[in-house]
This record gives C-alpha cells, structure tokens and sequence, in this order.
C-alpha cells in the first residue's frame, strides 16, 4: 500500500463547478496535510494546509481533512480554466519523524471552458 | 522577497559523466530537501538538510548520489556517473520550520 494515494485522473469538469480531489493515506498517525497544485513544466505551489479534522477554507479552496477514515480532500468551488493542473496531496507522518512530506502522485484537475 | 532558485535550469549530460546542480534557499530558511520528480511521476524525496544536524540521505536512490549544504545555505546535489534512469527533474524546496515548503523551479537532467 502506497503511503499517500491518489487518483491519477484526469478529472474533468466544467467551469463554474465543483472539483473534488481526494487523497487517502497509511499512516494514522500523520499530523500534517498539504495540497500543493502544479502546473504543467512549473514547481509545486503550496495552496492549502490542514491539520486537525474538519473543513478549512481559503477562497475558493475548501480542504476537508477525516483522521478516522485517513482521507483528506480539496474542494475548488465555481472552477475555471486557470484552475487546471495537477494536484499533489502530501501529508508528514510518524514515519519520517514527522519531518519529511510524502507526496502523493497527484491527480490532473481539468476545467473546460 | 527572492524565492528558492535553481541553476542550471536544464542539463543534458553524456552516460557516465557527473553532474552538480545547485540550490540556493530563501534567506533564513533552516530546511532544505531535495526531490526528483520523473515524468508523470509524483515527488521523490531524495535528501533533507536540517540546520547544523547531520542530513537525512535516505532517499538517496544509490551511492551515486551525493549533497552538501555549505554554511547552512546554499546546497549541492551531484550525481557521479550519471545513468539515462537520471533523467528527471530535479526539484530543491526550502522552510523555514517543518511545515510549509516553497520550491524552486527545478533543473531538467536529460542523459544521453
């Protein structure tokens, strides 16, 4: 089992909609949960953090985070194209003395017009 | 303020040949990682340099890999003897805790 899993995607939806882009992971102890957004040829970008169970919002951005059911997720209200990307959950866990990130594979957010 | 930079930007090499590509962090950030993302692929961590603590190397795909961090700034990742499973783009990121991590542009490797 893969420690931070994601769906590869694409996913695609139209503009104005809401994406939702989930993440699972391993480890139950994890602390700390990133979303970072990248877009193609460019470095990661941090968008979002979270770190205790519940919703967090910025913006369009809502990242919703379930200790219990190790899932978190990242909600992206009234998307636009701009949006389209790929989208990197990372989560720090015991495992690494909570120090390191791991990096999901991402999934390829696709917003048409 | 200046971001993570990264130099060269791209870099194409002969098999066999070594490599340095340099990473210079944000003034004042104590950590730095390196990670190797090939394409399509998510975020391979490679190695994380904490302060004056010794690094944590166990990414480090083989013994061909090395890096430093020379007075708690810039750092240097080199790859001796650089095979075409190299090719990648290698990414620096620096923090100034454990929490959020800013990266820099990246250096695409490309061996031949």
């Amino acid at each position: 089992q893969k420690e931070v899993e994601q769906n590869s995607g694409p996913l695609s939806v139209p503009e104005g909609a809401i994406a939702s882009l989930n993440c699972t992971y391993s480890d139950r102890v994890s602390q700390s949960f990133f979303w970072y957004r990248q877009y193609s040829g460019k470095s990661p970008e941090l968008i979002m953090s979270i770190y205790s169970n519940g919703d967090k919002e910025d913006g369009r951005f809502t990242a919703q985070l379930n200790k219990a059911s190790q899932y978190v997720s990242l909600l992206i209200r009234d998307s636009q194209p701009s949006d389209s990307a790929t989208y990197l959950c990372a989560v720090k866990g015991r495992n690494t003395g909570f120090q390191k990130l791991v990096f999901g594979t991402g999934t390829r957010l696709l917003v048409s017009p | 303020g200046a971001g993570v930079s990264q130099s060269p930007s791209n870099k194409v090499t002969e098999k066999g040949k070594d490599v340095e590509l340099r990473c210079d962090p944000i003034s004042g950030h104590t950590a730095l990682y390196w990670y190797r993302q090939s394409l399509g692929q998510g975020l391979e961590f490679l190695i994380y340099f904490q302060g004056n603590s010794a690094p944590d190397k166990s990414g480090l795909p083989s013994d061909r890999f090395s890096a430093e961090r020379t007075g708690g700034s810039v750092s240097t990742l080199t790859i001796q003897r650089t095979q075409q499973e190299d090719s990648a783009v290698y990414l620096c990121a620096s923090s100034p805790s454990v929490e959020t991590q800013y990266f820099g542009p990246g250096t695409r490797l490309l061996v031949l």
